[in-house]
């Protein structure tokens, strides 16, 4: 496809962890990100992974990237209400600029 | 201040007005962007500014008209709008035209 997919919607139990999903189509990115959006609020950059790496975990964040499947995954673990949220994958493609899909709109329910 | 901020905050134009969004970023940035969210749609890259120059124009509508005066400041003026250009608009900054970017709050923009 041409746009980067995710679901756009995702509800956990405070204290699950949460899995957010995504596919990207240029395989020559050579960051893959994730962004944030609380209501009200422009995009935060969350955490980032570079092309060669398969994981990174920072903190309650982990980012796996498979890049055969082109496939990007955020693991947020012991998800709080404060992580509600919705969350942006982004990839690097067309002369350096960052192409984001629709978002996930993550509800953490108490 | 600090960071990018973007004015106003929420924007309400019927279609015959003509307005403009602002956009300062004290980052110490040379390129700036504008996108357009809309609901269950990706982030849609408008345009891209590298030193003042515009780099990018992905087939935007000649209704939106973005306006960079300096590495600082990015303006997109509107006219003649339509109901769905209803959207958040977003400004961004980066250095060297190199992810990763920076965003404002953005503009909360209705067309009636």
């Amino acid at each position: 496809g041409e746009d980067v997919e995710q679901s756009l919607f995702l509800s956990v139990r405070e204290g699950d962890s949460s899995v957010i999903n995504c596919t990207y189509t240029d395989s020559s990115s050579t960051y893959l990100y994730w962004y944030k959006q609380e209501p009200g609020a422009g995009l935060q950059l969350l955490t980032y992974i570079f092309s060669n790496m398969d994981m990174k975990q920072d903190q309650r964040l982990t980012v796996l990237l498979n890049k055969k499947d082109k496939h990007l995954s955020l693991r947020i673990a012991d998800t709080q209400t404060g992580d509600s949220a919705i969350y942006f994958c982004a990839e690097i493609k067309e002369a350096n600029n960052l192409f984001f899909g629709t978002g996930t709109r993550l509800t953490v329910i108490p | 201040e600090t960071g990018v901020t973007q004015t106003p905050r929420h924007l309400v134009m019927g279609m015959t007005n003509k307005k403009s969004l602002k956009c300062e970023q004290h980052l110490g940035h040379n390129a700036m962007y504008w996108y357009k969210q809309s609901a269950k749609k990706p982030l849609e890259l408008m345009f891209v500014y590298n030193f003042k120059e515009q780099t990018e124009n992905n087939s935007v509508p000649s209704r939106f008209s973005p306006e960079c005066p300096n590495s600082s400041h990015l303006f997109l003026h509107l006219h003649t709008l339509q109901p769905e250009d209803s959207a958040l608009y977003l400004c961004a900054s980066s250095q060297d035209r190199v992810p990763p970017l920076h965003f404002g709050n953005g503009t909360r923009l209705t067309v009636t």
